[in-house]
C-alpha cells in the first residue's frame, strides 16, 4: 500500500496563478482532509471531506477551493496564488471503526509564491 | 480555537525526561498527539480520551485532565529518535482536528 500519495513534491508559482494540488489514498478510508503548515503556527486545516460527496471549510479555507472527486482523490485548488499562500501542504485521511480518529499524512507538497 | 502548548521547545541530552503539555479554552472530550520528524509528514502517537485514561507508546505516555481542559505528554529516558515537533489536536466538530503551534523537542547525545 501507498498509503497517502501527494503530487507535485514542490512548485513555484507566480503571483495570480493557478493550480491544483492532487492527493490519493489506497486504504479505503471515508474522510480526507487538507492542511497547510507554516513556520509557528503548526497545522491548520484548509478544508475536509467527511465522506465522498461532502466537503466543509477548515480554519483557513480563504483562497482555496476543494473537489472530493471520488473515495480515493482529494483535490485542492488555488485559483489566484498570492504570496501568503507560500507554505507546505499536507492531505490526509482517515478511515471508519475503532481507529477512524487516526489521521494519516501524505508527504506534503512544498509551494512557493514569488 | 487553537490549543496552547507548552514549552514552544526543548532541548535535552539522551536519557532525560521531557514533559509537553497542551491546553484549551474548550472543553475536551479528546486529545490527540502527533510527531512530525523535520523534513518528514506527522505521525500520530496517541489519542486520549475523557476519563484521564492514560495511555503509552514506546517510553511516551500521555495523561488528560478534563477538567483542567488539559493534556500532557511525558517522554521517558528520552532517545535521540524522539527528536521532533510534537503537536496536540482537539476536535471542535466531528471531524475538525484543530493543532496546537507545536513543541519542537531536540535530544542531544
Amino acid at each position: 500500500n501507498a498509503g497517502v500519495t501527494q503530487t507535485p513534491k514542490f512548485q513555484v508559482l507566480k503571483t495570480g496563478q493557478s493550480m491544483t494540488l492532487q492527493c490519493a489514498q489506497d486504504m479505503n478510508h471515508n474522510s480526507m482532509y487538507w492542511y497547510r503548515q507554516d513556520p509557528g503556527m503548526g497545522l491548520r486545516l484548509i478544508y475536509y471531506s467527511a465522506s465522498e460527496g461532502t466537503t466543509d471549510k477548515g480554519e483557513v479555507p480563504n483562497g482555496y477551493n476543494v473537489s472530493r472527486l471520488n473515495k480515493r482523490e482529494f483535490s485542492l485548488r488555488l485559483e489566484s496564488a498570492a504570496p501568503s499562500q507560500t507554505s507546505v501542504y499536507f492531505c490526509a485521511s482517515s478511515g471508519l471503526g475503532a481507529r477512524s480518529y487516526e489521521q494519516y499524512f501524505g508527504p506534503g507538497t512544498r509551494l512557493t509564491v514569488t | 480555537q487553537q490549543p496552547v502548548q507548552s514549552p514552544q521547545a526543548v532541548i535535552l541530552r539522551e536519557g532525560e525526561d521531557a514533559v509537553i503539555n497542551c491546553s484549551s479554552s474548550k472543553a475536551l472530550y479528546s486529545v490527540h498527539w502527533y510527531r512530525q520528524k523535520h523534513g518528514e509528514a506527522p505521525v500520530f502517537l496517541m489519542i486520549l480520551l475523557k476519563g484521564g485514561e492514560q495511555k503509552g507508546h514506546e517510553k511516551i505516555s500521555a495523561s488528560f485532565n478534563e477538567k483542567k481542559q488539559q493534556s500532557s505528554l511525558y517522554l521517558t529516558a528520552s532517545q535521540l529518535s524522539y527528536s521532533g515537533t510534537y503537536f496536540c489536536g482537539t476536535l471542535q466538530g466531528a471531524q475538525k482536528l484543530v493543532f496546537g503551534q507545536g513543541t519542537r523537542l531536540t535530544i542531544n547525545p
